[in-house]
């Protein structure tokens, strides 16, 4: 079992929808939860994180985090066609001695016009 | 600097050559990582330094593969004797590494190595 993963893809949602980008991961001591946009050719940039619980809202994004179901997840409402790009998922793991961050393969999303 | 910076932008060599790449990460941030992105795939951890000690070598593909960092500051990652499969775009990222699991990394623009 990959420590965080990802459904490739593509999603396809049309232009004022609600995308839905979904991640699971394996490790029950992760702590921290990251997601990243990037373009083709591009490099990942970082959207939001999220640490606890629950629902983080930024803009016309929400990260959605279930720790007891090792899930996160990020909403993207309103979508338009510059939000087409891969998402990446990011987990931190470990402890104060050290943390390692594992990224997922992405999604890559087509918001149609 | 504003942001990660990464040098040089596109590399073609042939194989068997060697070639350097480098990273100027944000000023203030204490830890750097390596990726490797070969076409349409996901990020591959290579190697993570805090400071100039790179506690994480685990990703490193062989012994062909290398990486310095000096003055906690600026890194090179070396490979050797450069084959086809080490074509890919290879990314450096920073962090500030507080010692938290907060701790975020923001990427450089990457440097787009092709192995003839």
């Amino acid at each position: 079992q990959k420590e965080v993963e990802q459904n490739s893809g593509p999603l396809s949602v049309p232009e004022g929808a609600i995308a839905s980008l979904n991640c699971t991961y394996s490790d029950r001591g992760s702590q921290s939860f990251f997601w990243y946009r990037q373009y083709s050719g591009k490099s990942p940039e970082l959207i939001m994180f999220i640490y606890s619980n629950g629902d983080k809202e930024d803009g016309r994004f929400t990260a959605q985090l279930n720790k007891a179901s090792q899930y996160v997840s990020l909403l993207i409402r309103d979508s338009q066609p510059s939000d087409s790009a891969t998402y990446l998922c990011a987990v931190n793991i470990g402890n104060t001695g050290g943390f390692k961050t594992i990224f997922g393969a992405g999604t890559r999303l087509f918001v149609k016009a | 600097g504003a942001g990660v910076s990464q040098s040089p932008s596109n590399k073609v060599t042939e194989k068997g050559k060697d070639v350097e790449l480098r990273c100027d990460p944000i000023s203030g941030h204490t830890a750097l990582y390596w990726y490797r992105q070969s076409l349409g795939q996901g990020l591959e951890f290579l190697i993570y330094f805090q400071g100039n000690s790179a506690p994480d070598k685990s990703g490193l593909p062989s012994d062909r593969f290398s990486a310095e960092r000096t003055g906690g500051s600026v890194s090179t990652l070396t490979i050797q004797r450069t084959q086809q499969e080490d074509s890919a775009v290879y990314l450096c990222a920073s962090s500030l590494f507080s010692g938290t699991h907060t701790d975020t990394q923001y990427f450089g623009p990457g440097t787009r190595l092709t192995v003839l």
